[in-house]
């Protein structure tokens, strides 16, 4: 079945800077990559997502890419704020399923420092 | 609109006790996962459900976990002769319908299961 390995798992920045998050993903039938948010407390909540079929996406100061060939995809932030801070999760999704079977990775915390 | 509704938010219970763990939809939305996350870590799947139909419980750890979604809206996540390693939370999802990728999964802020 499908992996999906993130890093870092803890990312501090301060504010005003940029912010990073990567994951590679194992099953090469996978398709649907969405990023989510996770506040304490919160359940995730879907930020931005990509399909196989585009290379990078763009939401304001959330952008996404996609490598394909290498299995990789990575959430880009910029003008980071405070309340960015969170945990934010890359998930997978193999349409050969049939149905939204996410597959998440660990997890990252974002720190933004003032 | 409202959202995912899970209840209770935090449930403690005994080693041994059963629990039962309530999630309400988002109106209208066909599908329903229920996804469990320990700490520290990502949600893992557990089961889905289209309408009252359970098409893949593929991630329910073992035989004490059932779930049902009987009229095909209210679902109920439970949990028998309960364990230390059950301790997690338990989040609930909707989408409108769960095999179009391009609806995304609206979570409920989840119930924290801690077993004494």
């Amino acid at each position: 079945g499908e992996n999906v390995e993130q890093h870092p798992s803890t990312l501090s920045v301060q504010e005003g800077d940029s912010a990073v998050i990567k994951c590679t993903y194992s099953d090469s039938a996978s398709n649907y990559f969405p990023w989510y948010k996770q506040e304490l407390g919160k359940g995730p909540q879907l930020i931005i997502d990509i399909r196989s079929n585009v290379g990078e996406k763009k939401d304001q100061r959330i952008a996404v890419t996609l490598n394909k060939t290498a299995k990789h995809f990575s959430l880009h932030i910029t003008e980071t704020q405070p309340e960015d801070s969170a945990v934010y999760f890359c998930a997978a999704i193999n349409k050969n399923t049939g149905f939204q079977k996410l597959v998440f990775g660990t997890g990252t915390r974002l720190l933004v420092s003032p | 609109g409202a959202g995912v509704s899970q209840s209770p938010r935090y449930k403690v219970a005994k080693r041994g006790q059963d629990v039962a763990l309530r999630c309400d939809p988002i109106s209208g939305h066909v599908s329903l996962f229920w996804y469990q996350q320990a700490l520290g870590q990502g949600p893992e799947f557990l089961t889905y459900f289209q309408n009252e139909a359970q098409l893949d419980k593929s991630g329910l750890p073992s035989d004490r976990f059932f779930a049902e979604r009987p009229e095909g809206s209210v679902s109920t996540l439970k949990i028998q002769r309960t364990q230390q390693e059950d301790s997690a939370v338990y989040l609930c999802a909707s989408s409108l319908i769960g095999t179009d990728f391009s609806q995304p999964q609206h979570f409920g802020d989840g119930t924290r299961l801690s077993i004494l």
